[in-house]
């Protein structure tokens, strides 16, 4: 997409040791939490997501962790591969319909 | 699945001209939205329906902008007069009309205005 890259932090990790990317929300009614992966010149592409009455969610290759009390969600990425390298949105909903509020987005830079 | 499927993928347009974007979402999906995508703002919601409805169109900027959506298959975002500030991306994404359903994203429209 265009906004990739450029003033987004950036998260930089060797391959094939785990990243953790971190979120935090804002508003403590959201009860929906997704993690998405931009790739350049693509739409965001969903990876995993949790509800707010669990506290971890696993995938493969990825698990989503939230904790309610501090309001804060993260993703992590086991055995980072280079395909792994893209913008990560974390994404928030309160529930009410499917309309979702984004966050600003981290990169995810894998290092050969 | 064939995915979101949006088109043009790329428009460049001079200002005051008008742009339509159109989508299409995922059969069986009956709640569409769109997204605009800038380095500054990030993802912004614009508008999205249910059931071809629109429910909430508090993100459309201003008046130049309009969203229609005749029938489940088949949406369109136009701006008109378009102007510099309008330059995105802007994204289309589906979901069903459900509790906690992600959305589905197509692969946008870089729209450029000169």
């Amino acid at each position: 997409g265009e906004s990739v890259g450029l003033h987004l932090p950036t998260l930089s990790v060797q391959e094939g040791d785990n990243s953790i990317i971190n979120c935090a929300y804002s508003n403590s009614a959201s009860d929906y939490f997704i993690w998405y992966k931009q790739e350049s010149g693509k739409g965001p592409q969903f990876i995993i997501d949790i509800r707010s009455n669990m506290d971890k969610r696993q995938g493969q290759r990825v698990t989503v962790l939230l904790n309610k009390t501090v309001k804060h969600l993260s993703l992590q990425i086991a055995a980072t591969q280079p395909g792994d390298s893209a913008v990560y949105f974390c994404a928030e909903n309160t529930g009410a319909n499917s309309k979702l509020t984004f966050g600003k987005g981290i990169t995810l830079s894998v290092r050969p | 699945d064939a995915g979101v499927i949006q088109s043009p993928r790329h428009e460049v347009t001079e200002m005051g001209q008008e742009v339509t974007l159109r989508c299409k979402p995922i059969s069986g999906h009956n709640s569409l939205f769109w997204y605009r995508q800038t380095m500054m703002r990030g993802l912004e919601l614009l508008i999205y329906f249910n059931n071809n409805v629109p429910i909430d169109d508090s993100g459309m900027p201003e008046d130049r902008f309009s969203a229609k959506m005749p029938n489940a298959s088949f949406s369109t975002l136009k701006i008109q007069p378009s102007e510099p500030r309008d330059s995105a991306v802007y994204f289309c994404a589906s979901s069903l009309i459900q509790i906690n359903s992600p959305l589905h994203f197509g692969n946008g429209t870089r729209l450029t205005v000169t």
